[in-house]
């Protein structure tokens, strides 16, 4: 069963500091990995996609890397602001396979 | 443009009531998908739609659930005799074509509460 886990399940950070997520496959056969950003009550919206033979892509702040070896990927916030307090949603696909593969989301708080 | 838009925002019912929840997505989008969205947990895969094509339902939990899509542009996801744990925020995206590289547009959702 293809699996999306994502940790920490929550964390707090100051305004202004840096932050790393992670999210861990066994989605197979790879196609794309997504990270979402989904602010409280509202839809998730994408942040980055990233391919197989990429390892790096960045939206502004937000910078995610894939090790498709490891099926591992990460999310890193540089310089922390109010409004980055959401969850963050790693979203793997499967080749060929309309259907989308779900992390449970890793909640941030930004705090003044 | 307009983005994917979802009524009621807020849904508060009591046990063994029908609801109904409505999807408007994105002009000229042909696939539409709804989700199952509940605390704690990973966005649950519902039902597909693709142009004229038939939809895949099989992320339904129960046969008091069902979708249809009309004209290929709005959709409708009902739930028969609700129960408690119906309640969670039901997402619908909708994206140009299918495929992982294609992005899914997502809703603000409806918030179903079932007392």
């Amino acid at each position: 069963k293809n699996q999306v886990e994502q940790s920490p399940q929550s964390l707090i950070i100051l305004e202004g500091k840096n932050c790393t997520l992670q999210c861990n496959y066994t989605v197979s056969p790879f196609s794309n990995l997504r990270w979402y950003k989904q602010d409280t009550g509202r839809g998730p919206v994408s942040l980055t996609i990233m391919t197989f033979s990429e390892n790096t892509k960045s939206n502004g702040r937000y910078t995610a890397t894939l090790d498709a070896d490891t099926k591992q990927s990460s999310l890193h916030i540089t310089a922390s602001q109010l409004s980055d307090s959401a969850s963050y949603i790693c979203v793997v696909s499967a080749k060929n396979d309309y259907k989308l593969s779900f992390g449970a989301g890793t909640t941030v708080t930004v705090r003044a | 443009g307009a983005g994917v838009s979802q009524s009621p925002s807020n849904k508060v019912t009591e046990k063994g009531k029908d609801v109904e929840l409505r999807c408007d997505p994105i002009s000229g989008h042909t696939a539409l998908y709804w989700y199952r969205q509940s605390l704690g947990q990973g966005l649950e895969f519902l039902i597909y739609f693709q142009g004229n094509s038939a939809p895949d339902k099989s992320g339904l939990p129960s046969d008091r659930f069902s979708a249809e899509r009309t004209g290929g542009s709005v959709s409708t996801l009902t739930i028969q005799r609700t129960q408690q744990e119906d309640s969670a925020v039901y997402l619908c995206a909708s994206s140009s074509g299918t495929g992982g590289l294609k992005t899914q547009y997502f809703g603000p959702g409806t918030r179903l509460l079932v007392l």
